[in-house]
């Protein structure tokens, strides 16, 4: 079971961004994700979630209205779209695989993008 | 402000057994389960403990987890230097919709 995040950089106040999880070693489309970031020096904070179905998804109000997570079954990867970033979006951007449903909690983390927001 | 509450640090001996506490309400952790995140400097969160007292296979049964009404907590013995970390708990939350995490707990094994 594999997850590799990738699409992380630098981009200026009020850019977008789109992070990409790629899956591996397991049934995607059956364990529903969840992104978690971590700003520097900072705990863990959750980010978004959605089903394995995609129908469901969730939101920190954080990133409400300007976060958008999604997924291709079909290409066993997870997404999240970024706009109106802030400074303090800047952070490691963790992709997780959950036990089944949300909340299970998530037993597979990525290794994380870092997305860093400044001028 | 973390909707779980988490003790900032704990520290003891190698050998010696600690616990870390998790706090929260009846919207969260009194009615759905808990896990426990082991983060070893400079990388990911691990699962240690899942609904609220379940190892991983890999994780060693020196690493436990009790709930009991709004609280959780994780207990380590035998502990090795190895396990210097920071340790989180995290939950759903019914009431907000959303997965929620203690602030964490950096633990110093002296």
């Amino acid at each position: 079971v594999q997850l590799l995040e990738s699409g992380g950089g630098l981009v200026q106040p009020g850019g977008s961004l789109r992070l990409s999880c790629a899956a591996s070693g397991f049934t995607f489309s059956s364990y529903a994700m969840t992104w978690v970031r971590q700003a520097p020096g900072k705990g863990l904070e959750w980010v978004s979630s959605i089903t394995g179905s995609g129908g469901s998804t969730y939101y920190a109000d954080s990133v409400k209205g300007r976060f958008t997570i999604s997924r291709d079954n079909s290409k066993n990867t997870l997404y999240l779209q970024m706009s109106s970033l802030r400074g303090e979006d800047t952070a490691a951007y963790y992709c997780a695989k959950t036990r089944g449903y949300v909340v299970h909690g998530m037993d597979v983390w990525g290794q994380g993008t870092t997305v860093t927001v400044s001028s | 402000q973390s909707v779980l509450t988490q003790p900032p640090s704990v520290s003891a001996a190698p050998g010696q057994k600690v616990t870390i506490s998790c706090s929260g309400s009846s919207s969260n952790i009194g009615n759905n389960y808990v896990s426990w995140y082991q983060q070893l400097p400079g990388t990911a969160p691990k699962l240690l403990i899942y609904e609220n007292n379940k190892r991983p296979s890999g994780i060693p049964d020196r690493f436990s987890g009790s709930r009991s009404g709004t609280s959780a907590t994780l207990g380590i013995t035998g502990l090795q230097t190895g396990d210097e970390a920071n340790y989180y708990c995290g939950t759903w939350d019914s009431s907000l919709s959303a997965v929620v995490f203690g602030g964490g707990t950096t633990l110093t094994v002296l």
